[in-house]
């Protein structure tokens, strides 16, 4: 079974800080890890995919299959990117069903 | 349209009433999705359309629950005998094919059951 896990319901961090919302998953295969963004009275919105290698909004994530881990970083927080952020992930090559962690608030302090 | 659209926005229904929610995905997309989201929780998989076709309701939680989408377009999922535990967000979400395309939702509906 896939799972995915957040541990953290809400961080809080001053702006200009540095942020990561730990992700950690289980998946008996490869899987494609992923990082979705909800803000504040708008629909869920894909941020980033693994697969991508690509940086939004100043957000990276790296996948440590090691560590069974896919962290979502940015060095210097800023107001607007407080929002509920959710990991999810999907078998590789499959369709996307995804399996979403119980996401994590991001909450920037001017 | 220029998203995924659903309505209504907000349910309340009575303990034991049936309810329907409505889906219009973004025109052309294959597939469609349901998520159940919980207050507090992330969404949780309900059930899956490749066009008219049902390929996956493994999420279904109960038979009280119910979806199709007869033309490969929009998409209804209903609740027969809504119970206190069905109250949730329920996420449509499409995509133009399914396999490595990115899904967009929609705004969901709030379902409180009373």
């Amino acid at each position: 079974a896939q799972r995915v896990t957040q541990p953290e319901k809400l961080l809080s961090v001053f702006k200009g800080a540095p942020v990561e919302l730990k992700c950690n998953y289980s998946y008996s295969g490869s899987p494609e890890l992923f990082w979705y963004v909800q803000y504040s009275r708008q629909r869920l919105q894909l941020l980033l995919r693994h697969i991508s290698r690509e940086s939004i909004k100043g957000f990276t994530a790296d996948l440590n299959k090691g560590e069974t881990s896919f962290h979502l970083k940015k060095p210097f927080a800023q107001e607007e990117d407080s929002a509920m952020y959710y990991c999810a992930l999907t078998p590789s090559g499959g369709y996307q069903k995804v399996t979403f962690g119980t996401g994590t608030k991001l909450q920037v302090i001017p | 349209g220029a998203g995924v659209s659903q309505s209504p926005r907000y349910k309340v229904a009575k303990r034991g009433q049936d309810v329907a929610l409505r889906c219009d995905p973004i025109s052309g997309h294959v597939s469609l999705f349901w998520y159940q989201q919980a207050l507090g929780q992330g969404p949780e998989f309900l059930t899956y359309f490749q066009n008219e076709a049902q390929l996956d309701k493994s999420g279904l939680p109960s038979d009280r629950f119910f979806a199709e989408r007869p033309e490969g377009s929009v998409s209804t999922l209903k609740i027969q005998r809504t119970q206190q535990e069905d109250s949730a967000v329920y996420l449509c979400a499409s995509s133009l094919t399914g396999k490595n395309t990115e899904a967009f939702f929609g705004q969901g509906t709030r379902l409180t059951v009373v």
